[in-house]
């Protein structure tokens, strides 16, 4: 079955740039898609189709995808950001969610 | 605003049954593939199953197939998810969340606030 490997923590200091991978084999020829989940919360949308951003996510959010890996960033990182990162893809038809990063804004 | 209520959890000795629903509101329900994602406590996500606009085709995990059975009800706006020879780790909290209509590629654009399913004796 396909994985998605992810690193399980990534610190950042308040207006760094927090950049977040997701490895899997030949990832570039899929699409990845991103979710952000606070503690207590349902995950939320941030980034599909590799680089597109849903209506109200905002700008700092954006993404790429090439090769084996697929990669979140986040631009001039705000507190309000600390949460877990996963990222997504297709298997056929079946959805594949990668292990996530815990965000930590130091 | 596009709504996503799930209901229908709780405790259940292993071995038991649980129906889960989602009442779906303020979008056009029967025109989405819906989903059921889980998160077991302080564990990462894990897609559980999908179901097309009519209900006519569903895809499970390897985990879950042959004891879980999505379904829907666009009549009801309501999506199932009836869970059967339940075992302790499938204990988690379920999502239901709704596909964005893109064709390739699509993400998971609403989620529910999950009801949690625990399996102990």
């Amino acid at each position: 079955s396909y994985e998605l490997t992810q690193p399980p923590s990534v610190s950042v200091s308040p207006g760094q740039t927090a950049s977040f991978t997701c490895s899997g084999d030949k990832l570039g020829d899929k699409y990845a898609c991103w979710y952000q989940q606070k503690p207590g919360q349902s995950p939320i949308l941030v980034i599909y189709q590799d680089t597109k951003r849903p209506s109200g996510i905002p700008e700092r959010f954006s993404g790429s995808n090439s090769g084996n890996t697929a990669t979140l960033t986040i631009s001039g990182t705000q507190a309000v950001d600390e949460a877990d990162y996963y990222c997504q893809a297709w298997d056929s038809s079946t959805v594949v969610f990668g292990g996530g990063t815990k965000l930590t804004v130091l | 605003e596009v709504q996503l209520v799930e209901s229908g959890g709780g405790l259940v000795q292993p071995g038991g049954s649980l129906r889960l629903s989602c009442a779906a509101s303020e979008f056009t329900f029967s025109i989405y593939w819906m989903h059921w994602v889980r998160q077991a406590p302080g564990k990462g996500l894990v897609w559980v199953s999908r179901i097309n606009p009519d209900g006519s085709s569903t895809t499970y995990a390897d985990s879950v197939r042959g004891r879980f059975t999505i379904s829907r009800d666009n009549a009801k706006n309501t999506l199932y998810l009836q869970m059967n020879s339940l075992r302790a780790e499938d204990t988690a909290m379920y999502y239901c969340a709704r596909e964005t209509i893109e064709a390739t590629g699509p993400g998971l654009d609403y989620w529910g606030q999950g009801t949690l399913v625990t399996v102990s004796s």
